[in-house]
């Protein structure tokens, strides 16, 4: 299996530009995960999908921010307008989610989003 | 505020040595997990504690837990270089979607 795979892995875009990250989980994982990660607050939970369905989005940091997963084997996080607040290493995950609480997560390699 | 907090931030050790980590969280949880992360990468799953259990090893890794006291450590044992990277705990708090809580994880150096 390729793991999940994220796209693209580095992103440098300027201050006011929309950014798309996107996300291919493993085949057959039913939930999908979001994280943001900073040195200073280190890794963040965003939102978080099961079944495709958005469960929680507690995690987005404002309206700029946006996720969606029109299918099982894709995702995307969007920033508009983006902010050099913004500047962190995102990453997405999936799990086979079986129903119990004993699921483990399997990570992308990440995308690193530098806002100028 | 943080769920999951590993406790040291930093730790460096020299090759062959034991490495310790700490982890202490607020509320209950079903189940905690310990990833690592070298530098540039994903995370990557090492091992899982259920609530119900005390201890479980895994090659170099063990593992305790103490709901009473709401910590658990992580025990790296003869450690190697490539050990190197930074160390997570994680809580399951939700039941349903298995949302995790990671803390801000340890920085453990081995030298050689």
């Amino acid at each position: 299996d390729a793991g999940v795979i994220q796209s693209p892995r580095h992103e440098v875009t300027e201050m006011g530009q929309e950014v798309t990250l996107r996300c291919k989980p493993i085949s057959g994982h039913n939930s999908l995960f979001w994280y943001r990660q900073t040195m200073m607050r280190g890794l963040e939970l965003l939102i978080y999908f099961n079944n495709n369905v958005p469960i929680d989005d507690s995690g987005m940091p404002e309206d700029r921010f946006s996720a969606k997963m029109p299918n099982a084997s894709f995702s995307t996080l969007k920033i508009q307008p983006s902010e050099p607040r913004d500047s962190a290493v995102y990453f997405c995950a999936s799990s086979p989610s079986s129903g119990g609480a004993e699921d483990t997560q399997y990570f992308g390699p990440g995308t690193r989003l530098t806002v100028l | 505020s943080q769920q999951g907090e590993e406790d040291p931030q930093a730790l460096s050790i020299q090759e062959g040595e034991n490495a310790t980590m700490n982890c202490s969280y607020k509320t209950s949880i079903n189940n905690l997990q310990w990833y690592r992360q070298n530098s540039g990468r994903g995370l990557v799953h090492l091992i899982l504690i259920r609530s119900n259990e005390r201890e479980k090893h895994s090659g170099r890794l063990r593992v305790t837990l103490d709901t009473s006291k709401k910590s658990s450590s992580l025990l790296i044992t003869a450690s190697r270089a490539a050990d190197t990277a930074s160390y997570f705990c994680a809580t399951a708090v939700h039941q349903a979607g298995t949302a995790l809580i990671f803390g801000k994880g340890t920085t453990l150096s081995v030298s050689s």
